[in-house]
């Protein structure tokens, strides 16, 4: 069965205190992997998908890559309004159902 | 262009009542995605349909829960006889036609449920 697992939980930061998410994953056969980001109260609003391990991909201070068991959002001088919830998400090939993690709680403190 | 469409934004209803969520996908969308979420839990996979059709419900509880996407109207996502366990948020996604497309999810802003 898929299975998506993030750590930490919860993740608390200064202003321009870089640091990573780490998502672990379990698939038959990936279709790609993905980040989202969650505010309160809010939908989840797509940032990234990562198809292949080596492959990365870059938003402002955000930067994701993937290997064949783990995937990493790397936040580089992070601002408070990069505070919100990162959810990760797999498909794999054999089904159109997006599994999502549990989700890992920024807190960025100017 | 409007995204994804949900309402109500939040819901109460006593025990042993109906409740009917509604999700417009943004325009051009002919997938639909149902998904449930509880405080400090992932998004959960309900259900995802196409127009008229349901492709895949393993994530649907076997009673009390039905969903549909009309040729015509909003998809529903439908709770008959409401527990307090069927308290969370409920979240609506879209995605357009054609292969590949699921992969990136719209997601509309939830329906809050709260059974009394």
């Amino acid at each position: 069965e898929d299975q998506v697992t993030q750590s930490p939980e919860a993740l608390r930061l200064q202003e321009g205190e870089s640091s990573s998410l780490n998502c672990s994953y379990t698939v038959s056969g990936l279709r790609g992997l993905f980040w989202y980001r969650q505010d309160p109260g809010k939908g989840p609003e797509f940032l990234f998908t990562l198809y292949s391990a080596g492959e990365e991909k870059e938003k402002e201070r955000l930067k994701a890559t993937l290997t064949k068991k783990e995937s990493f959002l790397h936040i580089t001088a992070p601002k408070p309004e990069d505070s919100a919830t990162y959810l990760c998400a797999v498909q794999d090939t054999g089904g159109f159902k997006t599994i999502f993690g549990a989700g890992t709680r920024l807190f960025v403190k100017a | 262009n409007a995204g994804v469409m949900q309402n109500p934004r939040h819901l109460v209803r006593r025990r042993g009542q109906e409740a009917r969520l509604r999700c417009s996908p943004m325009k051009g969308h002919s997938h639909v995605y149902w998904y449930r979420q509880l405080p400090e839990e992932g998004l959960k996979f309900m259900v995802y349909l196409q127009k008229e059709n349901i492709i895949d419900e393993s994530g649907m509880p076997k009673e009390r829960f039905s969903a549909e996407f009309p040729k015509e109207g909003p998809s529903i996502l439908r709770i008959q006889q409401v527990v307090r366990g069927d308290s969370a948020a409920y979240f609506c996604a879209s995605s357009p036609p054609g292969a590949g497309a699921n992969e990136k999810l719209f997601f509309g802003s939830g329906t809050q449920l709260s059974v009394l």
